[in-house]
């Protein structure tokens, strides 16, 4: 079975401070992997995915991500945020299998930007 | 374009009353899965369709909850007898199929006192 981990349930930066957002997986089959950011009283939105190629994943709002097999990661970065980065940011997986839809999501960080 | 959309977005039962919670998917979508999101949770897997095929069912918590997706496109999630532990936020999303990425509804949050 899978798991996702995400190490920080809250993280509070300062405005224009680099941020980084912890995720670590745990699967016996390859993986697909995913960010979404989820705002107050909304739906969850798609950050970045890794599927397959380079490692090293940019997305939407200036974030990027890395996937490292080895450590089984998939840290989510951004050099730089703004108060309107301020929301819960959510980790997922999805098996590389035939077959296989379901999302596999952590618990999520709730990033706060601090002016 | 229009996105996934959900109604009633908001709905308090009493325990033991029954809730169905519905869920209009972005048109031309063939897969539609239900997410589970209790408070302060990342959200859990219920269900999934493709077309108005349940294919996979095993997330759902208990025999009083069912989904259904009669004509392939907009689906209902009904849940029976409401208990205090099934509040949370039900999240529904569609996707084109296979291989893509799916867009996420705005829930139903879902009170039962």
């Amino acid at each position: 079975a899978q798991s996702v981990t995400q190490l920080d349930s809250q993280v509070p930066v300062f405005e224009e401070a680099p941020v980084e957002l912890r995720c670590n997986y745990s699967s016996s089959v390859s993986v697909y992997l995913f960010w979404y950011v989820q705002y107050p009283n909304q739906g969850l939105q798609l950050l970045l995915k890794y599927l397959s190629g380079s490692t090293l994943v940019k997305g939407i709002n200036g974030f990027e991500a890395e996937f490292n097999k080895s450590q089984t990661s998939f840290h989510l970065r951004k050099p730089s945020v703004h108060i309107s980065d301020t929301a819960e940011y959510f980790c997922a997986v999805r098996e590389m299998i035939q077959g296989a839809q379901k999302l596999v999501f952590g618990q999520g960080t709730r990033l706060t930007i601090n002016p | 374009g229009a996105g996934v959309s959900q109604s009633p977005r908001y709905k308090v039962a009493k325990r033991g009353q029954d809730v169905a919670l519905r869920c209009d998917p972005i048109s031309g979508h063939v897969s539609l899965f239900w997410y589970q999101q209790a408070l302060g949770q990342g959200p859990e897997f219920l269900t999934y369709f493709q077309n108005e095929a349940q294919l996979d069912k095993s997330g759902l918590p208990s025999d009083r909850f069912f989904a259904e997706r009669p004509e392939g496109s907009v689906s209902t999630l009904k849940i029976q007898r409401t208990q205090q532990e099934d509040s949370a936020v039900y999240l529904c999303a569609s996707s084109l199929g296979t291989g893509t990425s799916e867009s996420f509804g705005p829930g139903t949050r879902l009170t039962v006192t």
